[in-house]
């Protein structure tokens, strides 16, 4: 079956611009998650969704980020007024339930000039 | 004190040896842990998760789980060059479901 499926893979913004990343979780999967991960670090939690309702959006690290999933499938991750601090790989994970393994896509690599 | 931490390495072992991979959490009331591969420029795999206190096997892969010592560990034996990755531990800790992932582990089998 499909797996998580993100895009675009590459993206490459000039300072002060907006973006937008897409998710595509597994079908059926209630949980979705965002992580970023800056290279040679481990995933940080950005923030979480049970169908399309945001549970939890503490990771996000300035108002600048916002996430949604309007109908409870796919997501979009906003940053807007990308900085070069926000360069970094964008993952998204999606699982079947509370405490389950989380599948994740091949992230979106974000690179802010 | 980070959630979740794990000593970067590199860690390097022969071909045909144990690799062992530790990682200790922070919060007491942690009830679900995984580990996951992660080979360079692709996204983590899930290779075991471990809800319960003792060892569980997989094929060639060990979870150890040890609450009391707020300490998991992953072993691989009969170590392949095609297991040289980070390997990444999570743990869900806290009433939601957020998962913390440590800084990950580099490992490198030599031929």
């Amino acid at each position: 079956g499909a797996g998580v499926s993100q895009s675009p893979r590459y993206k490459v913004a000039k300072r002060g611009q907006d973006v937008a990343l897409r998710c595509d979780p597994i079908s059926g999967h209630v949980s979705l998650f965002w992580y970023q991960q800056a290279l040679g670090q481990g995933p940080e939690f950005l923030t979480y969704f049970q169908n399309e309702a945001q549970l939890d959006k503490s990771g996000l690290p300035s108002d600048r980020f916002f996430a949604e999933r309007p109908e409870g499938s796919v997501s979009t991750l906003k940053i807007q007024r990308t900085q070069q601090e926000d360069s970094a790989v964008y993952l998204c994970a999606s699982s079947t339930e509370l405490d389950s393994p989380l599948h994740f896509g091949n992230g979106t690599r974000l690179t802010v000039t | 004190q980070k959630e979740v931490e794990q000593n970067s390495g590199p860690l390097s072992v022969p071909e045909g040896a144990i690799a062992s991979l530790n990682c200790t959490y922070s919060d007491r009331g942690s009830q679900s842990f995984f580990w996951y591969r992660q080979y360079s420029g692709k996204s983590p795999e899930l290779i075991m998760f471990i809800y319960s206190n003792g060892d569980k096997e997989d094929g060639r892969f060990t979870a150890q789980l040890n609450k009391a010592s707020q300490y998991v560990s992953l072993l691989i034996r009969d170590s392949q060059p095609s297991d040289s990755a980070t390997y990444l531990c999570a743990v869900n800790i806290g009433t939601g479901n957020q998962f913390y992932f440590g800084t990950g582990t580099s490992l490198t089998v030599i031929p």
